[in-house]
């Protein structure tokens, strides 16, 4: 499987600010994943993104993926309280396997 | 059930037990995943089923830890000789067809072996 590094490891906001997550590859990728995982719940998917430079919006959550396909990043816009948990990113190869991240942990003080 | 079921939902045993985890998938899923989660690391991939063959079983640990899916729907985890160090959230996760499409996973089962 791809390996990625995700930066930064936490990120403590205060509600209304925004919130952004980084996936950093040295190889490039043929997609990738993001997940988000509640504290106590298992993983949930939010998005994939396969084309060079695509940009995908969720509400206040914006998904880039790089040019080169290096690289992907998660924005979240005026951050609430639900948006705590842990984001993945997750790369998959040509083949099946999801490698996962090690996450970002984020927390959002009301 | 709609969704991905694992049993038991939490398990602990004694060091050098036998265990077993089981996983039911999503119906019509072909595509059926282990992996372990850590406290505050992301999911490990264990193994890799489609329909019943295991397609990839390269994160398996070692030869304590073996999978089976007889049927090609319901899958279980059988962990030999517990160690302490196999404490960890097993998760189990189905798709449609494998290749690069979304995960749905299951609550996990968590396993403490003291």
């Amino acid at each position: 499987g791809q390996q990625v590094m995700q930066i930064p490891q936490y990120q403590h906001v205060q509600e209304g600010e925004d919130f952004t997550t980084y996936c950093n590859s040295s190889t490039t990728l043929s997609n990738i994943q993001w997940y988000k995982q509640r504290p106590g719940g298992h993983p949930v998917f939010l998005i994939q993104l396969v084309k060079s430079g695509e940009v995908k919006k969720q509400k206040r959550l914006t998904f880039q993926f790089g040019e080169a396909k290096k690289n992907s990043s998660l924005h979240i816009t005026a951050t609430q309280t639900t948006d705590v948990g842990t984001y993945f990113c997750a790369p998959g190869g040509s083949n099946y396997k999801l490698t996962f991240g090690k996450g970002t942990l984020l927390t959002v003080n009301p | 059930g709609a969704g991905v079921s694992q049993t038991p939902s939490n398990k602990v045993t004694e060091k050098g037990k036998y265990v077993e985890l089981r996983c039911d998938p999503i119906s019509g899923h072909t595509a059926l995943y282990w992996y372990r989660q850590s406290l505050g690391q992301g999911p490990e991939f264990l193994i890799y089923f489609q329909g019943t063959g295991a397609a990839d079983d390269s994160g398996l640990p070692n030869d304590r830890f073996f999978a089976v899916r007889p049927e090609g729907s319901v899958s279980t985890l059988k962990i030999q000789r517990t160690e302490r160090g196999d404490s960890a959230v097993y998760l189990c996760a189905s798709s449609l067809r494998g290749g690069t499409g979304e995960l749905f996973f299951g609550e996990g089962s968590r396993l403490t072996v003291l």
